[in-house]
């Protein structure tokens, strides 16, 4: 079936250095895609959104690239501080579908003192 | 602006008993409601979603159920928890169209 899944299960990055978070999906028919931060014992956080009709979108310190040729999502956090360390979803949906979200299995990123 | 309520926070609660977890939305009206549920480690699993009062769509067969009863009240149910039940149950509302989700805290679950 369709899914959404990403490379890496784990991420480690310096404090200050950027980090890039990576997402494949699989359904050509999503036209739509959301990033979100989940802390420990909290719901996901809405990050940024991208839609199809764009390859870039830039937020404050986040910048979510889509490439719709090899279906695939990434998230980059500039200048990563300690507060970012959380687990990082990707979602997509499509039209037609009341917006039910895909989910991906989520990325651990740690930002190393 | 918009805001999300879910509760409890935490529940436990023995095999067999009924289960009453309830969210509600304010500053929005007619909004997309969804009941997701997430085992430790995992992404969100879709459980219900509602685009209006008494519409509810299951994705997953289980024993759980979902009813909205007002526009902005989305209610989670059981009759008779399973183990399995045990997990991290979130709420989460919409605008509808190409608008993102927003979640609640969560109510994390447990069943002995």
């Amino acid at each position: 079936g369709e899914s959404v899944g990403l490379h890496l299960p784990t991420l480690s990055v310096q404090e200050g250095d950027n980090s890039i978070i990576n997402c494949a999906y699989s359904n050509s028919a999503s036209d739509y895609f959301i990033w979100y931060k989940q802390e420990s014992g909290k719901g996901p956080q809405f990050i940024i959104d991208i839609r199809s009709n764009m390859d870039k979108r830039q937020g404050q310190r986040v910048t979510v690239l889509l490439n719709k040729t090899v279906k695939h999502l990434s998230l980059q956090i500039a200048a990563t501080q300690p507060g970012d360390s959380a687990v990082y979803f990707c979602a997509e949906t499509y039209s037609g579908s009341a917006r039910q979200l895909t989910f991906g299995s989520g990325t651990q990123l740690t930002v190393l003192p | 602006s918009q805001t999300i309520h879910q509760w409890p926070a935490t529940l436990v609660q023995p095999v067999g008993s009924p289960l009453s977890l309830e969210c509600t939305v304010e500053g929005t009206s007619n909004p997309n409601l969804y009941w997701y549920r997430q085992a430790a480690g995992r992404g969100l699993q879709l459980l219900f979603y509602s685009v209006g009062i008494g519409q509810i769509s299951s994705e997953v067969p289980q024993n759980l159920s979902a009813s909205r009863p007002q526009d902005r009240q989305f209610i989670l149910s059981s009759k008779k928890l399973l183990l399995s039940d045990s997990g991290f149950y979130l709420c989460a509302w919409s605008a509808g169209g190409s608008q993102p989700q927003h979640f609640g805290d969560g109510t994390r679950l447990s069943i002995l």
